[in-house]
């Protein structure tokens, strides 16, 4: 099973570039995460996702849009790319219900110069 | 506004030394989890907790629950080179997404 996989790996921006980072998962859960982690600070969602055809905003959302394509994917693009996005960039996915355990990918690390 | 506070931020120990890393937030969390995250790879779960006062035990990890579902922790005993890595705890709530903490970065040295 890959569960979630994300591409690219590894990506270098200018600054004012756009790029889509994307993110498939295969276990047919309903709801899907984008979370960004930087040194010290954990992991902060930037949006989400609860099911199909629906996204929201979470802590940090300024610079970013999520695209809900299917049950399968959630993509993430950043418009015009600035320094304060260089992070590692995680994606999620998890069924609904309680307990909420979230599967993780490998994340994308972004350096924007 | 961080809602769960996670202590210690680092912690360095010598081999079989125990350890203990705290999660506390002023919010009642319908579970709490806690991730494991290597270096260039993605947090994994270790546990889930849902009852207060739960205890669960993970071979020499042992995870427990608030009374009030508001704080939990994490307890090793005998730590080993393989127990290195970044602990995350993360706080559920009905409709919500998870909530996670900055983080403990553990390095146990042989």
């Amino acid at each position: 099973n890959a569960g979630v996989t994300q591409t690219p790996k590894f990506q270098v921006l200018k600054t004012g570039q756009s790029m889509t980072l994307q993110c498939a998962q295969d276990m047919n859960h309903n709801s899907m995460y984008w979370y960004r982690q930087d040194p010290g600070m954990g992991l902060r969602l930037i949006y989400y996702s609860a099911s199909e055809g629906t996204t929201d905003k979470g802590e940090v959302p300024n610079g970013y849009n999520v695209s809900r394509l299917n049950k399968r994917e959630f993509s993430l693009r950043l418009e015009s790319a600035a320094p304060s996005q260089t992070s590692v960039y995680f994606c999620a996915s998890s069924e609904m219900g309680t307990p909420s355990v979230a599967f993780f990918g490998q994340g994308t690390r972004l350096t924007v110069v | 506004t961080q809602l769960l506070e996670q202590s210690p931020q680092f912690l360095s120990i010598q081999e079989g030394e125990n350890l203990t890393v705290y999660c506390n937030s002023s919010s009642v969390f319908s579970s709490l989890q806690w991730y494991r995250q290597e270096p260039g790879e993605g947090p994994v779960l270790l546990v889930t907790v849902v009852t207060g006062g739960e205890v669960k035990k993970l071979k020499r990890l042992t995870f427990q629950f608030g009374d009030a579902r508001k704080d939990s922790s994490l307890h090793i005993t005998a730590a080993q080179p393989g127990d290195t890595g970044l602990y995350l705890c993360a706080g559920a709530r009905a409709g919500t997404a998870l909530i996670f903490g900055k983080g403990t970065t553990l390095s146990v040295s042989s």
